[in-house]
């Protein structure tokens, strides 16, 4: 079975901190995806790759960055944080092709409070 | 960008009865790919159920089946014979043929089973 996992499950950071999360997956995906969930508005996609040191910006990019310099590993970067990314953030990867038989297999997510 | 709407923020049913859940989408694509995914309080996105664009009959998974409705851009979810493991939060998704397996996501329906 995949495993995609994310390091944390409760985060909390003041204002303006730098914050990492982090999400590895076990199945040698090529594509990895970070989305944002919040009630009423549903799973918003922050930015996803496509390969190693490839990045697209998702819907909301703005306040975000990501890296990923291993395959495995996809991290989301908040430069500064603030309370409005308050949020649940989900993590998920999916291996490479167009075809439906190869589904997104999602973390655990963290929730992460910004003080 | 296509939206997927859900229009019910909260569903209620009875042990053993049948609920439906609407999802709405708004798309110019003929090709594409429909998603609902199940997440309980344990945060875990289990995907419940897949329909291809182009295939007219509609999907089936033991107590789950869809009403997908191309024209009218209906993709429905019955959940037959509910049982108390079925109260989480549903999310419809879209996914375009050729998005890297980028989803977008409903806003979501909360499923509350009464015994």
């Amino acid at each position: 079975d995949v495993k995609v996992t994310q390091s944390s499950r409760y985060l909390v950071k003041r204002t303006g901190e730098k914050v990492f999360l982090e999400c590895v997956q076990d199945m040698d995906h090529e594509n990895m995806f970070w989305y944002r969930q919040d009630p009423g508005l549903g799973l918003r996609l922050i930015y996803f790759s496509y390969d190693v040191k490839m990045k697209e910006k998702g819907d909301i990019p703005e306040g975000y960055s990501v890296s990923r310099e291993k395959k495995e590993r996809f991290s989301l970067i908040l430069e500064s944080a603030s309370t409005n990314q308050t949020s649940m953030y989900l993590c998920a990867s999916r291996g490479a092709g167009s075809s439906y038989n190869s589904p997104l297999h999602f973390g655990n997510g963290t929730r992460l409070t910004v003080t | 960008a296509q939206t997927v709407t859900q229009s019910q923020p909260e569903m209620s049913v009875q042990e053993a009865e049948t609920v439906t859940l609407s999802c709405t989408y708004d798309t110019s694509e003929s090709d594409y790919y429909l998603f609902w995914y199940k997440q309980p309080p344990s945060r875990q996105m289990i995907l419940v159920i897949r329909q291809e664009a182009y295939k007219q009959q509609n999907a089936t998974e033991n107590r789950f089946s869809v009403n997908f409705q191309k024209a009218a851009k209906s993709f429905s979810l019955k959940i037959s014979d509910s049982q108390l493991g079925d109260a989480a939060m549903y999310f419809c998704a879209y996914r375009s043929a050729d998005s890297w397996g980028k989803l977008q996501f409903g806003a979501g329906t909360q499923v509350v089973v009464t015994p």
